[in-house]
């Protein structure tokens, strides 16, 4: 099963707005991760947030992390239709070797 | 001056035959992946590799068989290949290991279709 679950699975919304999507996830994480994947295209890191973090922004990026919800959102302001993608969360465990990604949620931005 | 790149990009082939993908990375990163995106998207790891030395084999059916001839090479083959391989598969690099401190660099993707 999937370690991360996004939500919503789908957003449009015009440009110039804010988009905001949230990751779930269940166990105990060192660091959680948001990537970027364009249609046809690799995945992009955006953005790394330790457990003992609780916010981190990235240019037009805003990312929060809630390890007592085990929860985290990525909020992109001033969205562009550049933006258009699916945005990914992983999240990294103290120990399991590996980068374990959720479903990812679809963004429109509408021009 | 691509950072992790595959081939080939695109890839049909008829069920039963035998493939392999390669990736490559110029990043000096130590581990290297190879992660399957189905068509709905999810990604799950298939293999990680740390300076050539497998670290998780993802229950993978061992039709798929990795090989890292140095750390800067990850190669993936296929045997037998079935209607169900088809699927886009990414190569991924990180320093520092799986916790990826500055996160991972992926590949373009392969997608494979098996017909």
């Amino acid at each position: 099963s999937q370690q991360g679950e996004e939500d919503p699975q789908a957003l449009s919304i015009q440009e110039g707005e804010n988009a905001t999507m949230n990751c779930s996830y269940k166990t105990s994480i060192n660091n959680l991760q948001w990537y970027r994947q364009n249609s046809g295209r690799g995945l992009v890191h955006l953005i790394l947030i330790r457990s003992n973090e609780r916010e981190k922004h990235s240019g037009r990026l805003r990312v929060t992390l809630d390890t007592s919800k085990k929860s985290s959102s990525l909020l992109i302001t001033a969205s562009r239709a550049a933006d258009t993608a699916s945005y990914f969360c992983a999240t990294a465990r103290p120990t399991g070797n590996k980068l374990t990604f959720g479903g990812g949620t679809r963004v429109l931005v509408k021009p | 001056d691509t950072a992790v790149s595959q081939t080939p990009k695109y890839l049909v082939t008829q069920m039963g035959n035998d493939k392999s993908i390669k990736c490559e990375q110029n990043l000096g990163h130590d581990t290297m992946y190879w992660y399957k995106q189905d068509s709905k998207k999810f990604l799950k790891i298939m293999f990680s590799y740390n300076n050539k030395e497998l670290i998780i084999n993802e229950t993978v059916p061992n039709r798929f068989s990795p090989k890292s001839p140095d750390k800067a090479h990850l190669n993936l083959h296929i045997n037998s290949l079935e209607l169900g391989d088809s699927a886009v598969y990414f190569c991924a690099s990180s320093q520092e290991g799986w916790l990826g401190a500055r996160g991972y660099t992926f590949g373009s993707g392969t997608r494979l279709t098996v017909v």
